[in-house]
């Protein structure tokens, strides 16, 4: 069975940084592409970033493009999703998915806060 | 960036048939945008009902359906049942971004 299972969430404060991970079993994680998606609290979800199985291909979006940079180790069986110059903004559950969105992790917090 | 538009609320009575929409600020939806659609309940993960416009996954009940309607990705669920209250978000690629709809809270009442 798939698992994925985010990890690294917490409170920080506006213009830090912070890495979640999302550590994938069950699955062929080298020959996956994956996405994080974030939601903020009562709000929509929000595509964040994906990335290709090989790492060679990563998309953005505008609203984090050169603050968030999507990683993996495929060695590891888990992806990366760096965050800095957090904003207030930024507050939100962030979810990781497999490449097809079929699969989901149960997501973790992050809260950016003074 | 593109907007994805959805309708805010909807709601259906019990085994109504009720039609929620997806549109793009670029111009008409089509199968090149890979419509998905999510259902998403309070406190889980997003849930994919409906992939590449019109398939559906092992588990999607098979009230769901998708299709291209006027420009917009549809979601139709024909047979309402009180389970199926949820939030419904459409998802669009764009070369290589993928963007989410704001969302339809849809009512079972």
């Amino acid at each position: 069975q798939v698992h994925l299972v985010e990890s690294g969430g917490g409170v920080v404060q506006p213009g830090r940084s912070l890495r979640l991970s999302c550590a994938a079993s069950g699955l062929t994680f080298s020959k996956t592409g994956m996405h994080w998606v974030r939601q903020a609290p009562g709000k929509g979800l929000e595509w964040v970033a994906d990335m290709s199985y090989d790492g060679s291909d990563k998309n953005y979006a505008d609203s984090v493009k050169g603050r968030f940079t999507i990683s993996r180790d495929n060695s590891k069986n888990t992806l990366y999703l760096q965050l800095t110059s957090l904003r207030t903004e930024d507050t939100a559950v962030y979810f990781c998915a497999k490449d097809g969105f079929e699969i989901w992790g149960q997501g973790t917090m992050v809260t950016v806060s003074s | 960036q593109a907007v994805v538009t959805q309708e805010p609320s909807l709601t259906v009575s019990p085994g109504g048939t009720v039609t929620l929409t997806c549109g793009s600020s670029t111009g008409a939806v089509t199968s090149g945008h890979y419509p998905f659609w999510f259902q998403q309940k309070p406190g889980q993960a997003p849930r994919t009902l409906i992939y590449d416009t019109s398939n559906k996954h092992s588990w999607t009940p098979a009230r769901f359906s998708g299709s291209l309607l006027g420009g917009k990705a549809a979601l139709t669920l024909s047979g309402a049942q009180p389970a199926d209250e949820a939030d419904y978000y459409c998802l669009l690629s764009y070369s290589g971004a993928w963007v989410f709809g704001g969302g339809t809270k849809l009512t079972v009442l």
